[in-house]
């Protein structure tokens, strides 16, 4: 049973251009989301974050919106690098600071 | 400051041996925790800690042991290891009361033959 579903494997996007990425998430007491960037050969970073409480976080070139009726959460990157080249996971904390993540979505900028 | 650190990076096992992953961290925090990643898939939860001496199953906990006997380690054990366990293994550690943002290691690769 994924509870987090990132059913985009990879997407590829220009240089300069918006990347966006979603996800899909099915238990609604899920309080909090994160994004993590994923390097090989490395393990993930955080990213950006946001609460339930919230629609919208920002932080740079990286916006995180949620839609809690649709319980879909989508990261937009603008405007996207070379180095935003990497697989990104969207988590959901599930109590007590477990979190599940999806299966990632592996992000290209194309030059 | 070297963050989360885990040992070894890779490692080769035959079915039925037994092996520890390291793992240790020095930023002082309380939760520790054990994932690993299949290929093309998330991350799963086998075990974590919320402090010294406290440890709980995650999602897919059998087939290994952990302890946490100080802050700072949290050791994996696999007992007879099997194929299904060959995987990316990450450690993570992140700061109680925090915004749950997790610190991880660059990961172990175990393949088990």
């Amino acid at each position: 049973d994924q509870q987090v579903k990132q059913n985009s494997p990879s997407l590829s996007v220009q240089e300069g251009r918006i990347s966006i990425l979603n996800c899909d998430y099915t238990n609604s007491m899920f309080d909090y989301f994160l994004w993590y960037k994923k390097y090989p050969a490395e393990g993930p970073t955080f990213l950006i974050s946001i609460s339930s409480i919230k629609d919208k976080n920002e932080d740079g070139r990286f916006t995180v919106f949620l839609n809690k009726s649709a319980k879909h959460l989508s990261l937009h990157i603008v405007p996207s690098q070379p180095g935003d080249s990497a697989v990104y996971f969207c988590a959901a904390r599930g109590g007590a600071q477990k979190l599940v993540f999806g299966q990632g979505t592996r992000l290209t900028i194309n030059p | 400051n070297a963050g989360v650190t885990q040992t070894p990076k890779f490692r080769i096992l035959k079915i039925g041996q037994s092996m520890t992953l390291q793992c240790a961290q020095d930023m002082n925090h309380n939760y520790m925790y054990w994932y690993r990643q299949d290929p093309g898939m998330g991350l799963k939860l086998i075990y974590y800690s919320v402090g010294a001496g406290i440890t709980d199953k995650g999602e897919v906990p059998n087939g290994y042991n952990v302890s946490r006997s100080t802050t700072e380690d949290f050791p994996l054990r696999l007992e007879l290891a099997a194929p299904s366990q060959t995987s990316v293994y990450f450690c993570a550690s992140s700061q109680r009361g925090s915004n749950t943002e997790a610190f991880f290691g660059q990961g172990t690769r175990l393949t088990v033959v």
